[in-house]
């Protein structure tokens, strides 16, 4: 069975801090997604990682893939509280053909001032 | 504008009653998927749909029905059946070549 863990699942920092955000699954998968969600509302795409070594880059944030081990991470660069939110991966069980993803279980960032 | 909608954004429901969640996309994607979120949890499936007339369920099935008629909606059906259905539901749709999700703004059900 497919699963998928994030750590830690409650982040607090000081503005201006840098962290790191893990996702580690358990099957082997090429595709891996980052999204976040603010209180109250839907989920919003950050990334797509499509392969082994993927980075990309989004203002503060910085997702990579590596697929032998994994792992992907969401770095995050000189916090800002606009960053507050949480922020799910998730990865695709497209290896199996059915599309579907497994979530996450999510990580609270709160960048306090 | 091309997107995911969802109504209603907030939905009351009596006990025993049936309710229906709409979800309308106009992207053109393939697949669309129901989701369940109970506060401060992550995301627990409940049906997807990877082509119009055919569905599976999910992890969390019992007590929701779906169907696909058209490519562009998939309503969800929150049974009398489902004993503990408020919740958050969001529905997404995606392509198949990168199977990138877009989510909808969600409907918040509540059973009184």
């Amino acid at each position: 069975e497919l699963k998928v863990e994030q750590n830690p699942l409650f982040l607090s920092m000081q503005e201006g801090k840098n962290y790191t955000i893990y996702c580690n699954y358990s099957t082997t998968s090429d595709r891996l997604y980052w999204y976040r969600q603010d209180p109250g509302k839907s989920l919003e795409s950050l990334f797509v990682l499509l392969s082994n070594g993927a980075v990309k880059q989004e203002g503060r944030l910085m997702a990579s893939l590596d697929t032998k081990a994994r792992l992907s991470t969401l770095h995050i660069t000189a916090a800002v509280h606009d960053l507050s939110a949480t922020y799910f991966c998730a990865v695709d069980g497209g290896a199996s053909g059915t599309y579907k993803y497994i979530f996450g279980t999510g990580t609270r960032l709160k960048v306090l001032a | 504008d091309g997107g995911i909608t969802q109504s209603p954004k907030y939905l009351f429901r009596k006990e025993g009653q049936n309710v229906t969640l709409s979800c309308e996309q106009n992207l053109n994607h393939d697949a669309m998927y129901w989701y369940r979120q109970d506060p401060g949890q992550g995301l627990r499936l409940i049906y997807y749909s990877q082509i119009v007339n055919d569905f599976q369920k999910g992890d969390i099935a019992e007590g929701y029905s779906v169907s696909r008629e058209k490519k562009e909606s998939f309503p969800l059906t929150v049974t009398s059946a489902q004993k503990n259905p408020t919740a958050f539901y969001l529905c997404a749709s995606s392509t198949r070549m990168y199977n990138e999700q877009f989510f909808g703004p969600g409907t918040r059900l509540t059973v009184l």
